[in-house]
């Protein structure tokens, strides 16, 4: 089955320390993006990218970096700069850049920082 | 700038009742519009969409209409089951924007 992959499910880290969070798809996808969500809050955009090799910073990158050398991988690393980086990180793709493409979302990483 | 502004939960109902959420947007152009939602501890996933003025998507007994005169593209259901508790999110997505913008989510939570 086609999808999103996301791993681990809960990570644990200590304040200080950096700490990559795996996105994978097989769909195909030319699009991802990394969100950021907070408990009873929506979603932010942390960065996005729509081909390989090329990626834009959303409404909140600092303290974020990524790469896309592969077009079924996006992997976002926490730094050590992000002020408050607990939270729940939602990856997504869509097949385009149209209006019409749909975004299809990962389970989601449950970071905690202590 | 595009925005979406959802109606403030949590709504809590009975199973049977009536559901709507309301949803409103700003943008420019002729975005798409969509209702994803979030169970507890998962990722979000599509409900439903709508592509042009007037269309309407559907799916699973939810049902939204896209209205441009009133800019909005309000969520209903005619009965709720318990099965329904989640978050919703209303979003937006432009021709060539890249992105999509999202509404900040409404809690449903349905008792037996």
């Amino acid at each position: 089955d086609g999808g999103i992959t996301q791993s681990p499910k809960y990570l644990f880290r200590k304040e200080g320390q950096n700490v990559t969070l795996s996105c994978e798809q097989n769909l195909n996808h030319d699009a991802m993006y990394w969100y950021r969500q907070d408990p009873g809050q929506g979603l932010r955009l942390i960065y996005y990218s729509q081909i390989v090799n090329d990626f834009q910073k959303g409404d909140i990158a600092e303290g974020y970096s990524v790469s896309r050398e592969k077009k079924e991988s996006f992997p976002l690393t926490v730094t050590s700069a992000q002020k408050n980086p607990t939270a729940f990180y939602l990856c997504a793709s869509t097949s385009g850049q149209g209006a019409r493409d749909e975004q299809y979302f990962g389970p989601g990483t449950r970071l905690t920082v202590t | 700038g595009n925005s979406v502004t959802q109606m403030e939960g949590p709504v809590t109902l009975s199973e049977e009742a009536f559901l709507t959420i309301n949803c409103t947007y700003t943008a420019t152009g002729y975005p798409s519009l969509f209702w994803y939602v979030q169970y507890p501890g998962e990722g979000l996933q599509l409900l439903l969409k709508a592509t042009k003025a007037d269309d309407k998507g559907s799916n699973k007994g939810f049902e939204a209409t896209y209205r441009k005169e009133t800019t909005s593209f309000h969520l209903e259901k005619g009965s709720v089951q318990v099965s329904d508790s989640a978050v919703y999110f209303c979003a937006l997505r432009n021709t060539n924007a890249g992105k999509s913008t999202f509404g900040d989510g409404t809690t449903l939570t349905v008792k037996p």
